[in-house]
């Protein structure tokens, strides 16, 4: 495998369901981010790890939540979802938190 | 506010039909540019970063430039292959994105 790799690429799940996304970049990056892409708007910064230290959470509901155990390695988890966070999540890595990131195919997410 | 601004929202050219993306931005203390292409159903491939004023950088029928307040990506003689969407994204205090130009190349 080389890049960022996410899996799941798709992931259907009801509202009380309990689901994790896995994202691992081949890189040697120190830094990983979560972003949310919906249709027709920009992507929104979710989570930055740098050095597996959590640096930023952009006021992001409490039923995500990341964890990065390793700087090769960046997880979300989700329970209790809603409808509205339907949506492509996309996980990328970097260098530094300061240079330009490499993203993974996304992991496309449907809550029913 | 910090805002970057994508235009137009969306593009059809004929094949060979030179054409340019525009990115504009209003943030503080830019201290990086970067184009990215997104095809459907995949993440954004990196294509350009850009730092300072008057900067170019060309890959082949792509060529990205940048002022102190836009970014232009030019797209010479495109082919139907570059059809995808593209995304603009400046770094100032962090990474602000924009909604993206979505080109479609008509053979």
């Amino acid at each position: 495998e080389t890049g960022v790799t996410q899996t799941p690429r798709h992931l259907v799940m009801g509202m009380t369901n309990k689901k994790s996304l896995k994202c691992e970049q081949h890189l040697g990056h120190n830094a990983m981010y979560w972003y949310k892409q919906s249709a027709k708007k920009p992507l929104e910064l979710m989570f930055v790890y740098s050095l597996e230290e959590r640096v930023e959470n952009n006021s992001v509901p409490s039923r995500f939540s990341p964890e990065c155990p390793n700087s090769s390695h960046l997880f979300l988890h989700l329970h209790t979802l809603q409808p509205e966070d339907s949506a492509l999540y996309l996980c990328a890595s970097s260098p530094s938190s300061e240079e330009t990131q490499y993203f993974g195919p996304g992991t496309r997410l449907l809550v029913l | 506010e910090d805002q970057v601004t994508q235009s137009p929202e969306a593009l059809r050219l004929q094949e060979g039909e030179s054409s340019s993306l525009n990115c504009s931005y209003t943030v503080s203390g830019l201290r990086g540019l970067f184009w990215y292409r997104q095809d459907p159903g995949k993440g954004p491939e990196f294509l350009f970063t850009l730092y300072s004023a008057g900067e170019e950088k060309e890959k082949e029928r792509l060529k990205a430039t940048l002022t102190k307040k836009e970014s232009f990506l030019h797209i010479t003689a495109p082919k139907p292959e570059d059809s995808a969407t593209y995304l603009c994204a400046v770094q100032a205090n962090q990474f602000y994105f924009g909604t993206g130009t979505s080109l479609t190349v008509i053979p």
